[in-house]
Parts: structure tokens; sequence; C-alpha cells
């Protein structure tokens, strides 16, 4: 089964909200861990990034945060738009070659 | 740089017919990979590839070969579709090299349907 999932599928926020969502992975061995944003009919981009070094990094108005101890992987959007609606994946990489596991992802959905 | 580009953007088939999805990217990236995507599902992997003449198996690759003559191109084709198969399939590519390049770029992703 999905060593990453997600604890919660849908998030609905009103526009200018903080958003949080969040992923737990079942791998202690997994190094670096990625956040996706995938828009309606577009494939996955980038957002940002977390190697196991580290317990949080920020972005532009994103920031990622990683609990080892529970194995727990975080993205927070601070003032959340329209145009973050989408759905977000975590990513976990496990070994050599970059072979990333993607959890199930979550569908934020921004009220105006 | 036109990125990662994938032809066609739809196709439908029938089951046991064949056909390859087509992957190029420009960015001189080292590393590809194809990953198909199913309702309600993250992205599973299918085949990847470090270089030009080396592939290997992802955690789904049955029902599908793959080749990389090129570092440009990374066909995925399908010998024998089946409605299983019917899905939304993406190519990804990065570089090798550790730091900010370790992202993985996407293309925009075939809808494969098999009647």
């Amino acid at each position: 089964g999905e060593s990453v999932g997600l604890h919660l599928p849908t998030l609905s926020v009103q526009e200018g909200d903080n958003s949080i969502i969040n992923c737990a992975y079942s791998n202690s061995a997994s190094d670096y861990f990625i956040w996706y944003k995938q828009e309606s009919g577009k494939g996955p981009q980038f957002i940002i990034d977390i190697r196991s070094n580290m317990d949080k990094r920020q972005g532009q108005r994103v920031t990622v945060l990683l609990n080892k101890t529970v194995k727990h992987l975080s993205l927070q959007i601070a003032a959340t738009q329209p145009g973050d609606s989408a759905v977000y994946f975590c990513a976990e990489n496990r070994g050599s070659n970059y072979k990333l596991t993607f959890g199930k992802g979550t569908l934020l959905t921004v009220n105006p | 740089n036109a990125g990662v580009t994938q032809t066609p953007k739809f196709q439908v088939l029938k089951t046991g017919q064949s056909m390859t999805l087509q992957c190029a990217q420009d960015m001189n990236h080292e590393y590809m990979s194809w990953y198909r995507q199913d309702p309600g599902m993250g992205l599973r992997l299918i085949h990847y590839s470090v270089g030009a003449g080396i592939t290997d198996q992802g955690e789904v690759p049955n029902g599908y070969n793959v080749s990389r003559s090129t570092t440009e191109d990374f066909p995925l084709r399908l010998l024998s579709a089946a409605p299983s198969q019917t899905s939304v399939y993406f190519c990804a590519s990065r570089q090798l090299a550790g730091g900010n390049q370790e992202t993985q770029y996407f293309g925009p992703g075939t809808r494969l349907l098999v009647l």
C-alpha cells in the first residue's frame, strides 16, 4: 500500500486565509520530500522541497515543515488565493535513482 | 526551452491495439521517467531511465516497454492495450546532480482511453 498518505483528501478555505496540507510517510529512510501542485488538466508542478536534515524550509508564500519524529510533512500556504486551488501531492524519495513515491493528493478549494 | 513535451494529448485505443506515447525534453536531463495517474490516486512510476541506453522498471511496469536511444527522447510503448491501462500518463525529467536541480519537471500528460 501507499507509504505516503494525506490526512485530508479535501480542504476548503476562504481567500486570504492560511492553508495547511498534511502528509504522513512511513519510511524513516526517506531523505527527500517534495510538494507538487497539480491544476486541472495539467501536469504536476514543483512547489517546494526539503531534505531530511532540515525541519523547515520557506519559499514564496509557502513553507514546508518536516517532523521526522512522527514522520509528518506539511505544506503551509500563506494568504491563500483562488489561483492556489488545485490538488497538492507530497512525494518522498526512498533511495537512489530518485524514485519518488507519491501520496494520493489533497484537493484545495479557495472560496472568494 | 520547451521543457517536457508529450504527444499525443488524447488517444482512444481498442483492446489489443498498440501505440507509443512520445516524450521529449530539451533541458539535457539525464533522468527521465513515466508515471500513470488514476482517479483519486497519486502518480505511480512505470519505468525510468538514468541516461541513454539505460532503463529500469518502476512500481507498475507490466504491459509497458521503454527505450532511451537519445538523451532527449523517452517513448513509452503499449504493445497490446488493455482497459486497465486507461489512465493519464505523465513523463518527467530531471538532472541527476544534487542540490536544487533535483526537482522533476513534468509534461502536460497524455490521456488514454482503452475500450
